[in-house]
């Protein structure tokens, strides 16, 4: 079976600076793998999704993450953060009959 | 609007007397399921259902039982609720396959004292 590994719990960031939420999956064959967000008191919404093609994958608010096969990794970047980016993150890959396994999730936290 | 509906948003019972969350959903979608999600454990599933009259147990279904009569509805039952299943809840719904997205609920924060 799929897993994913979130390697930080916790990642307070100063709003403007540059973040990266790492993730690990345990297969080397073909995965798909994903990005969630969780807003205070929201659930969670799709943020990005690696299916094929280009490793690179990019969302509409400026996040971006790069499938890497030979690293098993897909980490979630953004250059510049803001107050508004403060949430919950959880990296997801299919597995079996259950479409998606999440990692423990990681908590950005953006400090003005 | 597409959305999962989940009923109610926050409850808080005594050990022991049955409740049932609702899960709704508009898109058609044959896959639903539920999640627990616990502060540094992420979220695990419970039980999901790939079609109606078609459910199978997750990675912690112990104390939760489930049905799917309806494409659109899948509740969740706790017969006898224990303080160990507080927690937040979130039903998702997707069409079958590994590429689609999975759509959630708002969640339903559950207090068992």
């Amino acid at each position: 079976a799929q897993s994913v590994t979130q390697l930080d719990s916790q990642v307070p960031v100063f709003e403007e600076a540059p973040v990266e939420l790492r993730c690990n999956y345990s297969s080397s064959v073909s995965v798909y793998l994903f990005w969630y967000v969780q807003y205070p008191n929201q659930g969670l919404q799709l943020l990005l999704k690696y299916l094929s093609g280009s490793t690179l994958v990019e969302s509409i608010n400026g996040f971006e993450a790069e499938f890497n096969k030979s690293q098993t990794s897909f980490h979630l970047r953004k250059p510049s953060v803001h107050i508004s980016d403060t949430a919950e993150y959880f990296c997801a890959v299919p597995s079996g009959n259950t479409p998606l396994v999440f990692g423990k999730g990681t908590r950005l936290s953006v400090i003005a | 609007e597409a959305q999962v509906t989940q009923n109610p948003r926050y409850l808080i019972t005594v050990t022991g007397k049955k409740l049932t969350v609702t899960c709704s959903q508009n898109m058609n979608h044959e896959y639903m399921s539920w999640y627990r999600q616990d502060p540094g454990l992420g979220l695990r599933q419970i039980y999901y259902s790939m079609n109606v009259e078609v459910t199978d147990k997750g990675d912690v279904p112990e104390g939760y039982k489930v049905s799917r009569k309806e494409k659109r509805n899948f509740p969740l039952i706790l017969e006898s609720p224990s303080p160990n299943q507080t927690s937040l809840y979130f039903c998702a719904s997707s069409i079958p396959g590994t590429t689609t997205e999975a759509f959630f609920g708002q969640g339903t924060r559950l207090t068992v004292v």
